[in-house]
């Protein structure tokens, strides 16, 4: 089945040692996106890439970032986590083309920093 | 800038009751909406969304929402509920940006479904 795949499913860190999260997808979406979610909030949107291009949301740390280096990989790093980082992280794709096209998400990451 | 609002934190409903989660929605223009459910330790699922044209729409799993554009509001409703339903149930306003789609949640409606 076509999937989007994330691994770790549970990662721990400690405060300021660097992670990297990992997403993959087999359906051969240009898009891909990484939001986090913290306990009882929204999933917020930090960036996302279309094909090659990153498109970075305002309000996302500069500890966050990101690599695409081909279609089915997406990569998370956060460079020195902070204990506020602590959250699911979920990787979602779509089809570009804009609104229409519906994201399919992943299981998520739950990150804890100590 | 486009927000969404879910009133109800938590709900219980008994198995077979119907069931209505409220959504209220910000958006300057013609609102692109989807309801998405999360069971735990998953990822988000799309029940429905909706674009333009009627505004009962049909999901998967037997919900359906409606969008009232003069109550700014799309709420997702199921006639009789399963107990396989309780999970937590996102409202989302999606709105195109660099090629893709942001989608704004809402902060979620827990279900719960007592047997």
């Amino acid at each position: 089945d076509a999937m989007v795949i994330q691994n770790p499913r549970y990662q721990v860190t400690q405060f300021g040692k660097p992670v990297t999260l990992s997403c993959s997808q087999t359906l051969n979406h240009n898009v891909m996106y990484w939001y986090q979610q913290k306990s009882s909030q929204a999933p917020k949107l930090l960036f996302h890439y279309y094909d090659k291009d990153f498109n970075n949301e305002a309000d996302t740390p500069d500890n966050f970032q990101s690599r695409r280096p081909n279609t089915s990989f997406c990569f998370l790093d956060i460079r020195s986590p902070g204990l506020g980082d602590t959250a699911m992280y979920l990787c979602a794709t779509s089809r570009a083309g804009g609104v229409s096209n519906e994201q399919f998400f992943g299981p998520g990451t739950r990150l804890t920093v100590l | 800038a486009q927000s969404v609002t879910q009133p109800d934190i938590h709900i219980t409903v008994s198995e077979g009751a119907s069931l209505e989660l409220r959504c209220n929605y910000s958006y300057g223009a013609t609102p692109y909406l989807f309801w998405y459910v999360q069971s735990p330790g998953q990822g988000l699922q799309l029940l429905l969304k909706y674009f333009s044209g009627d505004t009962l729409v049909q999901g998967i799993k037997g919900f359906e929402a409606e969008f009232k554009r003069s109550q700014s509001s799309f709420n997702l409703r199921k006639p009789s509920v399963h107990w396989s339903d309780a999970a937590e149930y996102f409202c989302a306003v999606g709105a195109g940006t660099g090629g893709g789609n942001k989608l704004t949640f809402g902060t979620g409606t827990q279900l719960k479904v007592e047997l």
